[in-house]
Order: structure tokens, then sequence, then C-alpha cells
């Protein structure tokens, strides 16, 4: 176990569906990742937080929304998702010095299929 | 949790045998890098890293080599177990603010008993 726990670790939803994916760390990090590991690209970077704020959003579609309410846990709110959003959602912690990552600590992933 | 779908190049040892898992990165500015493990169903696991004033860093089993000079970064793991069976990702921490990293597509190990 890395420290890291993500909830559910499987999800299947309608298009039509909201629904919250969780993480949760106890690593005393202070920052927090989203990755999207999907079958056709390599890990993508979602969502970055540091000290419950957002600092880095990739361009994501605004049917993905994250919500950090402290420092060890993190939310991913799902609405209105495709078919293409099918993927495994990896949430990552890290303690950040100078403002620079060092290593990230990863959970087992969600793996949502949208149906 | 692998990348199933995606063409991975795969890398065939012998249990025993000394593997070599190499990795090309784009990114002159990095200035750190990582290599993970993942093992089917479960998320990435941190292995080893090295910081880019080195070329060489060794821990248990595993070294990883740098070459800056070439942007190549390899993954040295000793007397290869089946429990070493997995996908190998390299990451690097790129110079836009230094927040994250930004991975490769992996490399599949199989080792053969």
């Amino acid at each position: 176990e890395t420290g890291v726990t993500q909830t559910p670790r499987h999800l299947v939803m309608g298009m039509t569906n909201k629904k919250s994916l969780k993480c949760e760390q106890h690593l005393g990090h202070n920052a927090m990742y989203w990755y999207k590991q999907s079958a056709k690209k390599p890990l993508e970077l979602m969502f970055v937080y540091s000290l419950e704020e957002r600092v880095e959003n990739n361009s994501v579609p605004s049917r993905f929304s994250p919500e950090c309410p402290n420092s060890s846990h993190l939310f991913l709110h799902l609405h209105t998702l495709q078919p293409e959003d099918s993927a495994l959602y990896l949430c990552a912690s890290s303690r950040k010095g100078l403002q620079e990552i060092t290593e990230a600590f990863f959970g087992q992933g969600t793996r949502l299929t949208v149906v | 949790g692998e990348s199933v779908g995606l063409h991975l190049p795969t890398l065939s040892v012998q249990e025993g045998d000394n593997s070599i898992i190499n990795c090309a990165y784009s990114n002159s500015a990095s200035d750190y890098f990582i290599w993970y493990k993942q093992e089917s169903g479960k998320g990435p696991q941190f292995i080893i890293d090295i910081r880019s004033n080195m070329d060489k860093r060794q821990g248990q089993r595993v070294t990883v080599l740098l070459n800056k000079t070439v942007k190549h970064l390899s993954l040295q793991i000793a007397a290869t177990q089946p429990g070493d069976s997995a996908v190998y990702f390299c990451a690097e921490r790129g110079d836009t603010g230094r927040r994250a990293l930004t991975f490769g597509s992996g490399t599949r190990l199989q080792v053969q008993p």
C-alpha cells in the first residue's frame, strides 16, 4: 500500500449520471493530482492541487470537476460523461519543496466505464 | 491497471537474467526523473529516482542511468524475478513550473520462469 486510497475501485455509470471519485492520503503530503490512464494514451495529467489550491488544469473538459477540501482529500466530480472518458483514473500525492514536485505516490485507481 | 490496448514495447527475459529498460525523454530542461512499476490492476509504484546532476543511482537490485547528452534514461534490474513482470514507466519533471510529472508510454517486462 502506498498510503493513497481511492474509492470506488470500479465504477460503471451512464452518460446522464453524476458520480464522484474520492482520494485520500495520510502521508502528510501537500500536493495532490488526478491522472487519467486510457487504453490508447500514456498517463495524462488532469489537475494539480497544491495546499488545496488548484494550480494546474490541463485543458480538461468541464464535465470533470475537481474538489480539494483539505490537504488529505481530493475528489473528482463527474457529470454527463462520454464513452471515451472510460479509463483508469489515478490519484497521486507528493511532498513539494520549493514548489517542485518530488516522487508522487499513486493510489490503486478507479476503473471507470461510461455506458 | 496497465495500458491495455496501447502498443507497448515488450521486453521478455529469462528469470535470473538482468533486464535493461530504456526511455527517451524530450525536454532538455527536465531536472528530475523517476521510474515507476505498474502491475496489473494496480497504480504505478515508485521504484527509483535520479536528479539531473547525477548520471547513476543504485537501489536494491535496480540501477538508473541518466545520459543527458542524448536525453536517455535506463533502468537496470539485476537477477530479474517473475514478480518483476509489469509495465515500467519513466517520468520526468520538466520546466513548466516543476509542478507535475510527465510520463512516457511504458515498456512491458515479461519474465519467463
